[in-house]
Formats: structure tokens, C-alpha cells, sequence
């Protein structure tokens, strides 16, 4: 297993545009996050899946945002009607949570969609 | 809400000198916690965890303890090196999220 991939690395649109970034987890891996990282920042948590459920969504995960496991592996995020603001680093992880201590859910993270909204 | 705090950088340091990064929490309960590391052009790699208190993380001769009483997690390396430069992120689980990143640079 190669690690987390996300694709594309590189995204450059137009304002008012949509996009749609792509995420492939560690295999075994049943929790898949994304998160958001700006220049001098730390991720920033929008949403996370176990298997295919969508548990929990950050409200920085606007209406123009929505993210999808549909067969529980890989995972898209889609950002509608793109604004210059949401010109980011879009990061992936994956975990393995067992339901059994220690609950650590350390995550594995892809290389990153950076998007640029001109 | 559960957040971490971590100390802003950044840092410069000249090589074999002693490294220390601050990182806080505030969690209703005892979360799992780690450091993230950034190497430039590179994404986030684990660098070390800790489960519970009192645990101690290590790993590339960095250490950090699980502090309950002070809730606290700090970085340490006793002498770093040219290639420990990057950044550094504090971070438990999602609801935690990350601390904004302590970029360190070590001149030789």
C-alpha cells in the first residue's frame, strides 16, 4: 500500500466554477477525513466518514461544500460555485479506528489538492 | 470547544542546540495526542504519540509527555540537526483538530 493519494495535487479555476478533488484511503483504513489548510495555518477539520457515513461535518463546511464516500473507500469533496476564498490546500486522512483502547485514531495523510480560484 | 494551543514560531536555531515547543490543550475528556511534522514540499507525517497520561512519545530523538495536570504536550529534542528543519503541528483527534504549526529552522 502506497499511502493516502489525492488527485488532483494541482487545481487552478475560475470563480463560479466547480471542482471536485478526489481522495483514495490506506485500504484497510474505515475513517476518512478532509481538512482545509491555509498559508501559515494548521488543518482545519470540515468533515469526516466511517466507512460510508458521513458523521460529522465542520461548520466551515459550507452549503457550497459537500463530500461523498459512496462505497465506503475512496471519498470526493466538491466545492460548488467556487469563490477566491476558498483557494486552499485540501488534505485527506485516513485512520483505523478498532472501537477498542487506545481509541488514538492516528491519521494518515495525503499529499494535498492545492487549490488556487482566480 | 476542544482546541490545542501551540506556541507560534518561528524558530531558529543553530545545530545540536535544544528544541522545545509548547502545545496545550482544552478537551472535556483525555484525548489522544500528537506531533505532526511538515517537511518542505512534503505532507503531514505522524512524528509521535502519546494515548493516555503520563505516556511519553518518542521517536527521532524527539519526546514529548501526556500532562494531565497541566494539560500540556510539549516537543522536545536535547540537539537538533539540519534536517529537523520543517514544520511542527500539535494535534489530538478531529474534534481537536491542529495547532497553527511552529516552523523551525536549524542553521549549521
Amino acid at each position: 500500500d502506497t499511502g493516502v493519494s489525492q488527485d488532483p495535487r494541482h487545481k487552478i479555476t475560475k470563480r463560479g466554477q466547480n471542482v471536485t478533488f478526489r481522495c483514495d484511503p490506506i485500504s484497510e483504513h474505515n475513517r476518512l477525513y478532509w481538512y482545509r489548510q491555509t498559508l501559515g495555518q494548521g488543518p482545519e477539520f470540515l468533515t469526516y466518514f466511517q466507512n460510508e457515513a458521513q458523521l460529522e461535518k465542520s461548520r466551515l463546511l459550507s452549503d457550497r461544500f459537500s463530500a461523498e464516500r459512496p462505497k465506503g473507500s475512496f471519498s470526493t469533496l466538491e466545492i460548488q460555485r467556487t469563490e477566491q476564498g476558498d483557494s486552499a490546500m485540501y488534505l485527506c486522512a485516513s485512520s483505523l479506528a478498532s472501537g477498542r483502547e487506545p481509541f488514538d485514531y492516528e491519521q494518515y495523510f495525503g499529499p494535498g489538492t492545492r487549490l488556487t480560484v482566480t | 470547544g476542544d482546541s490545542v494551543t501551540q506556541m507560534e514560531g518561528p524558530v531558529t536555531l543553530s545545530e545540536e542546540a535544544f528544541l522545545t515547543i509548547n502545545c496545550t490543550y482544552t478537551a472535556t475528556g483525555y484525548p489522544s495526542l500528537f506531533w505532526y511534522v511538515q517537511y518542505p514540499g512534503e505532507g503531514l507525517q505522524l512524528l509521535l504519540k502519546a494515548t493516555k497520561a503520563d505516556d511519553k512519545g518518542s521517536n527521532k530523538g524527539f519526546e514529548a509527555t501526556y500532562r494531565k495536570e497541566t494539560t500540556s504536550f510539549h516537543l522536545e529534542k536535547g540537539s537538533v540537526q539540519v534536517s529537523d528543519s520543517a514544520v511542527y503541528f500539535c494535534g489530538g483527534d478531529y474534534k481537536l483538530s491542529f495547532g497553527a504549526g511552529t516552523t523551525v529552522t536549524v542553521r549549521a
